[in-house]
């Protein structure tokens, strides 16, 4: 059961601000929204998360809109090294026993 | 260097083969995880270690066999695998299973001849 739908890729140039999108319209209220990204041949890499406040941290910016059906992770000034594959996953508050569920995610071509 | 080292970076086995992979954790977390990423497809969560206790099974084959020794420590025992096996299989831990932070080794890029 897919929680998010991401594009399947986008690029942005080299300096600029990179805004991926991901729709999570079934989220619910007890969900935070994730973000990790992983970059070729390295394992996944956590980057920010967020359950109804916009948040910033000093890889990235998450701005959850209103209703929270929608999300955008914000690469302020992307570099080459920017270029992986970033995924939006949504996940509960509580539950026994968690577990991160990976979709296909974005794959963000950085160009110089 | 993230904090969890995964060895070896590269194995190449037969189908009769028995190997192991290792991941080992310096964060001081209690949960420990492995993934499977094949090409072309979504990670897909295999074992989830909690305490050294196994507290998910995904409906993996038995040829993969997980130990966790200890919280610092989580095996992957391999045996009889199938060239559709191959992937790269990817160690994370965190603080504790509710923990969304999870924290990835670099993994093992696992090829079965």
């Amino acid at each position: 059961d897919a929680k998010t739908t991401q594009p399947p890729s986008m690029d942005c140039a080299e300096g600029r601000a990179a805004n991926l999108p991901c729709n999570h319209s079934t989220i619910s209220g007890n969900e935070y929204v994730y973000w990790y990204r992983q970059i070729h041949s390295q394992g996944p890499q956590y980057i920010i998360h967020g359950l109804k406040n916009n948040e910033t941290n000093e890889m990235a910016s998450l701005i959850i809109t209103e209703d929270r059906k929608s999300s955008t992770l914000i690469l302020p000034h992307a570099t080459l090294r920017d270029t992986a594959v970033y995924y939006c996953i949504v996940r509960p508050i509580t539950g026994a026993n968690s577990k991160l569920t990976f979709g296909k995610g974005i794959t963000l071509s950085v160009r110089p | 260097e993230t904090g969890v080292t995964q060895t070896p970076r590269h194995l190449v086995m037969g189908m009769t083969n028995k190997k192991s992979l290792k991941c080992e954790q310096h964060l001081g977390h209690n949960a420990m995880y492995w993934y499977k990423q094949s090409a072309k497809k979504p990670l897909e969560l295999m074992f989830v270690y909690s305490l050294e206790e196994r507290v998910e099974n995904n409906s993996v084959p038995s040829r993969f066999s997980p130990e966790c020794p200890n919280s610092s420590h989580l095996f992957l025992h391999l045996h009889t695998l199938q060239p559709e096996d191959s992937a790269l299989y990817l160690c994370a831990s965190s603080q504790n299973p509710r923990d969304y932070g999870y924290t990835f080794g670099s993994g093992t890029r696992l090829t079965v001849v």
